[in-house]
């Protein structure tokens, strides 16, 4: 089975704090994704990355950075954590079929944020 | 930009059969998936359609109309635990990442 873990399942932290959140897979995926959810707005994607040290902007990227060092693990990254990224944060990872191949994402449970 | 429109929220009983509708406009269109979400839990992965007409994998289904922008998902003999969360997702490109954007999701509520 397809193993996306995420490293905290809550996490409370304050404003200005630089908050790291770590998502490991298993499955030798290409593509690697931050998502954040929030209710009524469904999954916004943050940063993909779809090779190491490849990194591409998603829809709501500003305030976020991410790092991937190595194929197994990217990182999401709040320089300066604010009130209004209070969230539930999900990591998915998933193969890169070419084409119009149908595109599985396998997510982690989750890391909710709380940001004080 | 691009949008994804289902309901919010469907109610109904066991055994019913409950269809979520998904309407989409996305620059572009490679396949519509569906996904599941129970609460506290990771979304999984329901289905894919990538042409017009009917997917069925078991009590669920999943149906496509490239020409209308439209699809739904049909869950069939209704199970107390088919209460979930349920997202559409768009695949819009064929490059690298093939990364997905989701509709808001449609919350189902099934009761006794």
């Amino acid at each position: 089975d397809v193993k996306v873990t995420q490293s905290s399942r809550y996490l409370v932290k304050r404003t200005g704090e630089k908050v790291f959140l770590e998502c490991v897979q298993d499955m030798d995926h290409e593509n690697m994704f931050w998502y954040r959810q929030d209710p009524g707005l469904g999954l916004r994607l943050i940063y993909f990355s779809y090779d190491v040290k490849m990194k591409e902007k998603g829809d709501i990227p500003e305030g976020y950075s991410v790092s991937r060092e190595k194929k197994e693990r990217f990182s999401l990254i709040l320089e300066s954590a604010s009130t209004n990224q209070t969230s539930m944060y999900l990591c998915a990872s998933s193969s890169h079929p070419g084409g119009e191949g149908r595109n599985i994402q396998y997510f982690g449970a989750g890391t909710r944020l709380s940001v004080l | 930009g691009q949008s994804l429109e289902q309901p919010s929220e469907v109610t109904a009983v066991e055994g019913a059969i409950v269809q979520i509708n998904c309407t989409y406009q996305t620059s572009g269109f490679y396949g519509l998936s569906w996904y599941q979400q129970h609460d506290g839990g990771a979304p999984t992965f329901l289905s894919y359609n990538a042409l017009d007409g009917l997917e069925e994998t078991g009590r669920f289904s999943s149906f496509l109309s490239r020409s209308d922008s439209y699809g739904y998902l049909l869950l069939q003999e209704l199970q107390m635990k088919d209460s979930a969360s349920y997202f559409c997702a768009v695949k819009i490109s064929k490059a690298a990442g093939n990364k997905l954007t989701f509709g808001g999701g449609t919350r189902v509520l099934v009761k006794p």
